[in-house]
């Protein structure tokens, strides 16, 4: 079994519908987690970073933590064409900057105009 | 925010050949990382290339294969050898800007290899 599962995809749906992409893990110890964003060619830039439980916003964009379910999800309102792009999730353990990330698949998602 | 560059962006190579990667960042940074992504994979660290020492290699990738320099606090290569097919993939790098950055990577475009 993989540390983290990510549904690869591709998830598409209309512009302006609400998104949800999902990454669940299997070690309790994992108190970090990002969301990294990927369009096509580039490389992988930070989206969102949350600490231990909760959610945080930021624009359209929400992250959410359970850590009771090991569960962790990126929420995208009002999805537009310009958020189609792999997202990729990732998590640590810990504080320690010598930790190496954990990576989830990545979800390649498309937002049809 | 730092800018990092990266090229080859792509290369199509012969097996048995060798490609080097080069990585350059326009600020000092520590710790640099090589990965691999293949598709509907997750990104697999190749390994981490400090400055003055030699790189360290993850699980599953040797020195003798993937070759890595570390000159300097601003520039990386990785040297892919002897390459067959299978080691057609996209090598990304990256680094984390510092202190309380904890997580957070900058990646460079990335190098799409194709081996025939």
């Amino acid at each position: 079994q993989k540390e983290v599962e990510q549904d690869p995809g591709p998830l598409s749906v209309p512009e302006g519908a609400i998104v949800s992409l999902n990454c669940t893990y299997s070690n309790s110890a994992f108190q970090y987690f990002m969301w990294y964003r990927q369009y096509s060619r580039k490389g992988p830039e930070l989206l969102m970073y949350t600490y231990s439980s909760g959610n945080k916003e930021d624009g359209r964009f929400t992250a959410q933590v359970d850590k009771s379910s090991k569960y962790i999800s990126l929420f995208i309102r009002d999805s537009q064409p310009s958020d189609s792009a792999t997202y990729l999730c990732a998590m640590i353990p810990g504080a320690d900057s010598n930790y190496q990330l954990i990576w989830g698949a990545g979800t390649k998602l498309i937002i049809k105009p | 925010s730092a800018v990092i560059s990266q090229k080859p962006s792509r290369d199509i190579c012969q097996r048995g050949t060798s490609l080097t990667i080069q990585c350059q960042v326009d600020s000092q940074v520590t710790m640099m990382f090589w990965y691999r992504q293949q598709p509907g994979q997750s990104l697999t660290l190749i390994a981490t290339a400090n400055q003055g020492s030699e790189a360290t290699y993850e699980s599953g990738f040797v020195i003798d294969k993937f070759p890595i320099s570390r000159p300097n606090l601003t520039f990386s290569t990785l040297t892919v050898s002897n390459m067959s097919p299978e080691d057609s993939s996209i090598y990304l790098c990256s680094f984390r800007p510092g202190q309380g950055s904890t997580g957070e990577l900058f990646f460079g475009e990335g190098s799409r290899l194709t081996v025939l």
